[in-house]
């Protein structure tokens, strides 16, 4: 079945990088995605990747995935305080037909000091 | 397009009662997921919607709860009986099976449900 994994906390300074990683199980995901919680919120998409890629960006976004190893990893360069949320790492796969469930982390809460 | 509205956003219940909540998918979406969000943890899938049709139930999915689809724009979650375990945020996703890539969900900001 599918499980993803992330760490749950993350803190940095303003300006740093921040990076968020997550591995995953489902060998057959097609599609992996980032996506950030603020709170209250519903979930903002904020990038993704194919399976058959190993590196996206997007401005202060980059992510870089090892396929061979299930792990996804998101960077924010010059991070801001607004940066500050909940980040959810999710796989996408093929579910019943054309359907593609997502499967989400735990979420990992950047905290982003001045 | 004013992205994914759900209604209410607040719902305080109390056991055993039964509760309903709307989404509204942008528009055009063909496609409607529910998920659950408990405190602490990440997203899980419900069930999901292609025009009217219900194509998925997850087991989390249990007989006190039913969604619906009929002219395949809104959907409505009603939860039957409610128990203090169904308190969670509810969170509905609409995508259109035409985009690419991989039918990217969008989120609407969920119903938060409290069962007292």
């Amino acid at each position: 079945g599918e499980d993803v994994e992330q760490s749950l906390f993350l803190s940095v300074r303003e300006g740093d990088s921040s990076v968020i990683n997550c591995t995953y199980t489902d060998s057959s995901s097609t599609y992996l995605y980032w996506y950030k919680q603020e709170p209250g919120a519903g979930l903002q998409l904020l990038t993704y990747i194919f399976s058959n890629m190993d590196m996206k960006q997007d401005q202060r976004l980059t992510v870089l995935l090892n396929k061979k190893d299930k792990h996804l990893s998101l960077r924010i360069a010059d991070t801001q305080t607004g940066d500050s949320a909940i980040y959810f790492c999710a796989e996408a796969s093929r579910s019943g037909g054309s359907n593609y469930k997502l499967t989400f982390g735990k979420g990992t809460l950047l905290t982003v000091n001045p | 397009d004013t992205g994914v509205s759900q209604d209410p956003r607040h719902k305080i219940t109390k056991r055993g009662q039964n509760v309903t909540f709307r989404c509204d998918p942008i528009s055009e979406h063909n496609r409607l997921y529910w998920y659950r969000q408990t405190l602490g943890q990440g997203p899980e899938f419900l069930t999901y919607f292609q025009n009217e049709a219900q194509l998925e139930k997850s087991r989390l999915l249990s007989d006190r709860f039913s969604a619906e689809r009929p002219k395949g724009s809104f959907s409505t979650l009603e939860i039957q009986r409610t128990e203090q375990g169904d308190s969670a945020m509810y969170l509905c996703a609409s995508s259109l099976t035409r985009d690419a890539p991989g039918n990217i969900q969008y989120f609407g900001a969920g119903t938060r449900l409290s069962v007292l």
